[in-house]
């Protein structure tokens, strides 16, 4: 298994800022995704951020206002930029160890206000 | 699109019951599905999982049957205990991408 950890937890942010989120595994990982988690809602993925290339990401998501790093093979960041309200959701950072092993942080709680 | 979709959003059970969770989906390159549980301020816990090629797989205490003619898995949980209560979602993998699509999630409610 996977030992993830994200910071912040939690964070309250005004409208127009950006707030980045950081993603620590206790392993080398190749692969890595974001997701988001919308109030209530199933989570949706945003992009893979796999060392050494960029990010891909998903339909609806672009990196001007989600910009990734992925340095290592253990970290990774998440930018959410430019904030509205509508960006209010969790965070989540997963790691795959094998295609059927995939592992959750314990996400980034956001309220843009 | 593809689609990993569950039939009921809240599942209300009396501890010691079995519950069973239902999910369908619309991709036919599904082949790996996954059960998660997520707890309240918690990311997602892998519970279970299935290939496309069995029908039914059993945990301690969970069993994860597949029907692909249908498209359609379940969870079972036997002896639902108050530690049961969260949200539950499957996700699916399809041969030709590493991608986990979700479910909409069913929220297990365990009451005395």
């Amino acid at each position: 298994s996977a030992v993830i950890s994200q910071k912040p937890s939690r964070d309250i942010c005004q409208r127009g800022t950006s707030l980045t989120i950081q993603c620590q595994v206790d392993s080398q990982v190749t692969m890595m995704f974001w997701y988001r988690q919308q109030p209530g809602q199933s989570l949706t993925l945003i992009a893979t951020a796999n060392q050494g290339s960029e990010a891909t990401y998903e339909s609806g998501f672009v990196i001007d206002k989600f910009p990734i790093s992925r340095p290592n093979l253990t970290f990774s960041t998440l930018t959410v930029s430019n904030m509205s309200p509508e960006d209010s959701s969790i965070y989540l950072c997963s790691v795959q160890l094998n295609r059927n092993e995939q592992f959750f942080g314990p996400g980034t709680r956001l309220t843009v206000l | 699109g593809e689609s990993v979709g569950l039939h009921l959003p809240t599942l209300s059970v009396q501890e010691g019951d079995n519950s069973i969770i239902n999910c369908a989906y619309s991709n036919s390159a599904s082949d790996y599905f996954i059960w998660y549980k997520q707890e309240s301020g918690k990311g997602p816990q892998f519970i279970i999982d299935i290939r496309s090629n069995m029908d039914k797989r059993q945990g301690q205490r969970v069993t994860v049957l597949l029907n692909k003619t249908v498209k359609h898995l379940s969870l079972q949980i036997a002896a639902t205990q108050p530690g049961d209560s969260a949200v539950y979602f499957c996700a699916a993998l399809s041969y030709n991408t590493d991608k986990l699509i979700f479910g909409t999630g069913t929220r297990l409610q365990v009451f005395p």
